[in-house]
């Protein structure tokens, strides 16, 4: 069975503070995601990546930066937290194959005071 | 550039009621087309996928038609459960080759007892 596993699950931080949202994939795929969730706009593109030592900007990646120091694990960095990223967040893993299925983690839910 | 368009932001349906929720979607290739479902707490997960090759896909007595002459992808199920309550997202992978999936905004679908 496909896992990929967010952490934390919850976070609350203030304006201005760092913020690191963790994903680690047992899927051994290539591929990895953090995608945003805000009502009315459905599923955005943050960053990505091919594999260890890989990042991509995806379509909104202003304040944001991702690390994929392995296989396994890729984060989310939020330098200088700002009330606007608010929001719930998604890992996902997929495969390389013309198959382009993702795999999606539980999300994680962050409020920026 | 690719793009998905989903303008039903939200379906209230009766149980046994028919299913109908509009995707439409705009891209440079010929595309491969999904529909994700997401049930309340939970990442998206793939419902069915369809391709040029095979125009349609079936999966849990839900069904999806890609029609190139109107580039819609629509979601139907003939009868729908309190269970099938979830938000239901229409993506297709994005013409750049780089294996990015391009969401729609969402439909919440809400099937009442």
């Amino acid at each position: 069975e496909a896992a990929v596993t967010q952490s934390p699950r919850n976070k609350v931080a203030v304006t201005g503070g760092k913020v690191t949202l963790s994903c680690n994939q047992t899927n051994n795929h290539n591929n990895m995601y953090w995608y945003r969730q805000d009502t009315g706009h459905g599923l955005r593109l943050i960053h990505y990546s091919y594999g260890a030592g890989s990042t991509e900007k995806g379509d909104i990646p202003d304040g944001y930066k991702a690390s994929r120091p392995s296989q396994e694990n890729f984060s989310l960095i939020l330098e200088l937290a700002t009330p606007s990223q608010t929001s719930v967040y998604f890992c996902a893993s997929g495969d390389r194959t013309g198959e382009n299925t993702l795999y999606f983690g539980a999300g994680t839910r962050l409020s920026v005071l | 550039g690719d793009s998905v368009t989903q303008k039903q932001g939200q379906v209230t349906l009766s149980e046994d009621d028919f299913l109908f929720i509009n995707c439409t979607y705009s891209t440079t290739t010929y595309p491969t087309l999904f529909w994700y479902v997401q049930y309340p707490g939970q990442g998206p997960q793939l419902l069915l996928k369809v391709t040029t090759a095979n125009n349609k896909g079936i999966s849990r007595g839900f069904e999806a038609t890609y029609d190139k002459g109107t580039t819609s992808f629509h979601l139907q199920k003939a009868s729908v459960q309190e269970s099938d309550s979830a938000v239901y997202f229409c993506a297709l992978v994005a013409s750049s080759g780089s294996w990015q999936l391009i969401f729609g905004s969402g439909t919440q679908l809400t099937v009442m007892p």
